[in-house]
């Protein structure tokens, strides 16, 4: 079946350092890419998404990078802050239809 | 809006009772999901449905699950009878249905469920 594979599982960063999370997905068919940010105690949230027909896509300091020859989609976080603090899924639309699939989350921790 | 709200935030029960977690979709969205999060499994999808009608419930573990959705403002899930198993954090979510596109799930805060 369809799954995607998320690395690493967690990442610790300086303060201002940049952070990147890179997924794999197996279905070709897939064209949508999102990533989701859960605080602790919080459901995920959105937020930044990219679809096949763009390489990239920026929003401040959060870009997704797509791959679609290696079926890989990055995300990169620059100038990482202490509120950047939480878990970060990579999602795709697994067998058609409206559902996502997540990935295993990374945990990631921004020291000051 | 007030977003996806989920009832309760938080339920403890014994083993073998019925526990029914409830969610309301934001108002407009005709997709509503079903997840289920835990370390071992991370969130899997239980059950979704398009205009009240359930698409894909492949994800339901046994027949101790079941999903309704009566109407677009309101989706149960219930487990008959709980096992300690079934211990989990359970997120409801919402989308708009656009045709030929995904688009963004709207997540509630979840149901942290525990059975002992």
């Amino acid at each position: 079946g369809e799954n995607v594979e998320q690395h690493p599982s967690t990442l610790s960063v300086q303060e201002g350092d940049s952070a990147v999370i890179k997924c794999t997905y197996s279905d070709s068919a897939s064209n949508y890419f999102p990533w989701y940010k859960q605080e602790l105690g919080k459901g995920p949230q959105l937020i930044i998404d990219i679809r096949s027909n763009v390489g990239e896509k920026k929003d401040q300091r959060i870009a997704v990078t797509l791959n679609k020859t290696a079926k890989h989609f990055s995300l990169h976080i620059t100038e990482t802050q202490p509120e950047d603090s939480a878990v970060y899924f990579c999602a795709f639309p697994a067998g058609g239809g409206n559902k996502l699939t997540f990935g295993t989350g990374t945990q990631l921790k921004v020291e000051l | 809006d007030a977003g996806v709200i989920q009832s309760p935030r938080h339920e403890v029960t014994e083993m073998g009772q019925e526990v029914t977690l409830r969610c309301k979709p934001i108002s407009g969205h005709n997709s509503l999901f079903w997840y289920r999060q835990t370390m071992m499994r991370g969130l899997e999808l239980l059950i979704y449905f398009n205009n009240n009608v359930p698409i894909d419930d492949s994800g339901m573990p046994e027949d101790r699950f079941s999903a309704k959705m009566p109407n677009a403002s309101f989706s149960t899930l219930k487990i008959q009878p709980s096992e300690p198993r079934d211990s989990a954090v359970y997120f409801c979510a919402s989308s708009p249905l656009r045709r030929g596109a995904n688009t963004e799930a709207f997540f509630g805060q979840g149901t942290r469920l525990t059975v002992v």
